[in-house]
């Protein structure tokens, strides 16, 4: 079956530091992938999306890039804030069993 | 902005009280989902329609229904909740045609306590 898997957690950097957080999936067919952010008591957010292989998703400094020859897909931010302190979800989403397949998820704390 | 609305924000029912959780969207989103998020967990897909069409998790306890009158609104219902029904209780829409199709919007979350 479908799956995710993310590096574990929780990771806590200094304000500039640079991110990496590491995700790789398997999947039946072509999946689309996305990460979805989730503030402290609130719901989650979309943060950026890919459909294709190369397709690379972007949005508030974060990116991520479909790479379907190592299957993976990992979130880079080159100078975090400490507002992006946060619970941080990859997600894949095959169209077969319409539904999305969570990774566990991965706290980043950001210190000033 | 159209978005996904969840009421209320927090909810404490006893053990074993029924009690009901809302969604609402101004979407126009054809399916719409339930989860549950435990602590440090992933959220856990309960269910979801696609319009009135109905389709359970096969591991959903019993305990959990649901309702969708219209488009617009749909109930999470706990017949009698149990300790371990305490919760992060998240509703989500999405689209199946078009552009942007199949990207999930959640909503804030109901936070439930069960005493």
């Amino acid at each position: 079956g479908d799956s995710v898997t993310q590096m574990e957690g929780p990771v806590t950097l200094s304000e500039e530091a640079f991110l990496t957080i590491n995700c790789t999936y398997t999947a039946t067919g072509y999946p689309s992938l996305f990460w979805y952010v989730q503030y402290p008591g609130e719901g989650l957010q979309l943060l950026l999306k890919a459909t294709k292989a190369d397709d690379k998703g972007s949005n508030k400094g974060f990116e991520a890039t479909y790479r379907k020859e190592t299957t993976s897909f990992h979130l880079e931010k080159g100078s975090v804030q400490v507002s992006d302190s946060a619970v941080y979800f990859c997600a894949l989403y095959t169209g077969a069993n319409s539904k999305l397949t969570f990774g566990k998820g991965i706290t980043l704390s950001v210190r000033p | 902005d159209a978005m996904v609305i969840q009421n209320p924000r927090y909810q404490v029912t006893q053990f074993g009280k029924p009690v009901t959780l809302s969604c609402s969207q101004t979407l126009n989103h054809n399916v719409m989902y339930w989860y549950q998020q435990k602590s440090s967990q992933a959220p856990k897909l309960l269910f979801h329609y696609y319009d009135k069409d109905f389709n359970n998790e096969a591991d959903t306890p019993d305990n959990f229904q649901s309702r969708r009158p219209n488009t617009s609104f749909c109930f999470l219902d706990i017949r009698s909740p149990g300790l371990g029904d305490a919760a992060m209780y998240l509703c989500a829409t999405s689209r199946l045609e078009g552009q942007g199709r199949n990207e999930q919007f959640f909503g804030p979350g109901t936070r439930l306590t069960v005493l």
